[in-house]
């Protein structure tokens, strides 16, 4: 069973400054992890993935995330917000036999201060 | 290229009463998940279809059915809805296979309210 927890429901930050969203998970076989996106009254787009290749993912938008298998961790970061990053984030995980199975965590609202 | 669209996109049924939900996936997808997204929280996994049939379903009580039909469009099915069915129903299309990149494509839901 897979599982995810983002620490933060909401994070405020300031034009300029660095991002950072927390993420864990907790899985019983390797874990596909992803960043997904939510802007008001619209579905979700993905930001980045990772899938068992390069512990470093770069996205799109100037996001990145690393994979820390000792940490059970899935940070993601941007080094300079802008204001149209102000959206909900969703940490999610899989199971690597179970596509399009994603477990969400329950999100994190980012609030962007000029 | 078509992304996915859902329909509708806003709708209000009574306790008791059933449900609807159509979704077309992104031109050349074969599967297709539901999502319950709950005010405030994150989505939920309902259920997959992949080739018409169901291929996983999470945590949801049976009076939740889907179809998924040849084309690869899908319908989610509620039944006897209940005041905690409101939410927000996001289906994403995805293409299972060697082809397959994980990524899920959402549309941008439906919005369903119960009173």
């Amino acid at each position: 069973a897979q599982s995810v927890t983002q620490l933060g429901s909401h994070v405020s930050v300031s034009e300029g400054a660095l991002v950072l969203l927390r993420c864990n998970y907790s899985s019983s076989v390797p874990p596909y992890l992803f960043w997904y996106v939510q802007y008001p009254n619209q579905g979700l787009q993905l930001l980045l993935k990772y899938t068992s290749a390069a512990t470093l993912v770069k996205g799109i938008n100037g996001f990145e995330a690393e994979f820390k298998k000792s940490e059970t961790s899935f940070h993601l970061t941007k080094p300079s917000a802008h204001m149209s990053d102000a959206a909900e984030y969703f940490c999610a995980v899989s199971a690597t036999d179970s596509w399009g199975k994603l477990q969400f965590g329950a999100g994190t609202q980012v609030v962007v201060t000029p | 290229e078509t992304g996915v669209t859902q329909s509708p996109t806003h709708l209000i049924k009574t306790r008791g009463q059933q449900v609807t939900l159509r979704c077309s996936s992104q031109s050349g997808h074969n599967t297709v998940s539901w999502y319950q997204q709950a005010l405030g929280q994150g989505p939920q996994f309902i259920f997959q279809y992949y080739r018409e049939e169901e291929n996983g379903r999470g945590n949801f009580p049976p009076r939740f059915s889907g179809l998924q039909f040849p084309n690869y469009s899908s319908e989610l099915n509620v039944n006897a809805l209940e005041l905690d069915d409101s939410a927000l129903y996001l289906c994403a299309s995805s293409l299972e296979g060697l082809m397959n990149t994980g990524e899920l494509f959402f549309g941008e839901g439906s919005r369903l309210t119960v009173l």
